[in-house]
């Protein structure tokens, strides 16, 4: 079985330029997640989706970050504009959904921003 | 809302030595708990969860958790390091009607040959 799949790796952009990160969860599974881990820290929840639906959305900036997951399967995290605080690993994550706070989360290899 | 916290931030080992990573949590009910481990630009990866099921949780690669609510502990332990388990290990809690998980600042861990 495929894991999470988040695309790119690695991403260098000068401050003030839009980004775009992709993730594609596991098949099936109806709950996603966007992390922020910046260096030496836990990640922190940007954003949660129960399908095609954002739940959880409180800790996202949106003054500059934005979501979709348009068919309720693969979603796109985007910054515009980039900021040098923003330079930090972008993971995501899914889960199967509707079992509540024990539904284990299986995360991808994240993105790795860096602003220039 | 729940929290955890991870206590040192680094940790060393001598290879063959007991590993124990310490996590203690703060939740008004029994949470669910889980430990993460996360190797050099790579995601996390379930070491093991506990659901309430048994309070010693054993997961892969030879790590188990003991949960301790009188304590409000669940550390992580192995009994015998290997160069392989260097990496950044993250406890991390969910609580009921909530599904968000909060997670620990990380410890890294040292294996010295």
């Amino acid at each position: 079985e495929a894991g999470v799949v988040q695309s790119p790796r690695y991403k260098i952009i000068e401050k003030k330029q839009p980004v775009a990160f992709w993730c594609n969860p596991i098949s099936g599974h109806n709950t996603l997640y966007w992390y922020l881990q910046n260096l030496g820290q836990g990640p922190e929840l940007l954003i949660r989706y129960e399908n095609e639906e954002a739940v959880d959305d409180s800790q996202l900036p949106k003054d500059r970050f934005s979501a979709e997951r348009l068919k309720g399967v693969d979603s796109t995290l985007k910054i515009q504009p980039a900021e040098l605080g923003d330079s930090a690993v972008y993971l995501c994550a899914s889960s199967l959904g509707g079992r509540g706070a024990g539904d284990t989360q299986y995360f991808g290899p994240g993105t790795r921003l860096t602003v220039l | 809302a729940q929290s955890v916290t991870q206590l040192g931030s680094h940790v060393s080992v001598s290879e063959g030595a007991l590993v124990l990573l310490r996590c203690n949590y703060s939740s008004s009910v029994p949470p669910y708990l889980f430990w993460y481990v996360q190797y050099p630009n790579q995601g996390l990866q379930l070491l093991l969860k506990y659901t309430s099921a048994a309070t010693l949780v054993k997961g892969i690669n030879g790590f188990e958790a003991e949960f301790k609510k009188s304590e409000t502990s669940f550390h992580l332990t192995k009994p015998s390091a290997h160069m392989s388990d260097a990496a950044e290990y993250f406890c991390a809690v969910s609580g009921w009607g909530d599904n968000d998980m909060r997670f620990g600042a990380g410890t890294r861990l040292t294996v010295k040959p």
